[in-house]
């Protein structure tokens, strides 16, 4: 059975701080790693994507990823109440029949208040 | 870009209808498609996969009879809710992946509601 656990929300953090999303995946031979943004009663919406241990930045978002300890993160820096939304850590399944699908944790609610 | 077409949004109709949803990746070609169903609060649930030309393989537990899937080409993907009934309302949402190890693109959903 694949896993991802994130860490349990919710999260609330004031605008202009950083948001820290944490995540842990068990399957040791996944590759690509996605977060994933859902607003409230909308599609997930993805915002990064890391293949390879250390840092991937793109604006205020930074990936981090590390294979030995299987552990995912997503920071967000100077975050804006529009950032207010659900977090999905994806980790793909390198396996056999179940090849290319992707396994999602819970999520984390994430409230930036102004 | 990567962007995915999702056709109605929204749909409410009588107990015992049947009702269509279809997917379009619009600028790429999509190995695999890839179907959820999504209740109030709670997690994505994969239904099945889908790849152009063969069956869906659906997740256990989903009724391949009551949950027609085709996928006639690498851009179109087809969800057929067969007879829906109440407890089949819910929020149904497509995917589509340009490959092994891509990320999944999603369209933006369909509310179903049976009455």
């Amino acid at each position: 059975q694949k896993e991802v656990e994130q860490n349990s929300g919710p999260l609330s953090v004031p605008e202009g701080a950083i948001a820290s999303l944490n995540c842990t995946y068990s399957d040791r031979v996944s590759q690509s790693f996605f977060w994933y943004r859902q607003y409230s009663g909308k599609s997930p919406e993805l915002i990064m994507s890391i293949y390879s241990n250390g840092d991937k930045e793109d604006g205020r978002f930074t990936a981090q990823l590390n294979k030995a300890s299987q552990y995912v993160s997503l920071l967000i820096r100077d975050s804006q109440p529009s950032d207010s939304a659900t977090y999905l850590c994806a980790v793909t399944s390198d396996r056999g029949s179940t090849l290319g699908r992707l396994y999602f944790g819970r999520g984390t609610q994430l409230t930036v208040w102004p | 870009g990567a962007v995915v077409s999702q056709h109605p949004s929204r749909v409410i109709c009588k107990s015992g209808t049947s009702v269509k949803i279809e997917c379009r990746s619009l600028d790429f070609q999509a190995t695999t498609m890839f179907w959820y169903r999504q209740f109030p609060k709670q997690s994505l649930m994969l239904m099945a996969t889908s790849n152009e030309g063969s069956k869906a393989t659906y997740e256990q537990g989903v009724e391949k009879d009551k949950f027609l899937i085709n996928h006639a080409s690498l851009t179109l993907s087809t969800l057929t809710v067969t007879s829906a009934h109440p407890e089949d309302s819910s929020f149904y949402i497509c995917s589509a992946s340009r490959g092994v190890n891509q990320p999944q693109h999603f369209g933006d959903g369909t509310r179903l509601s049976i009455l």
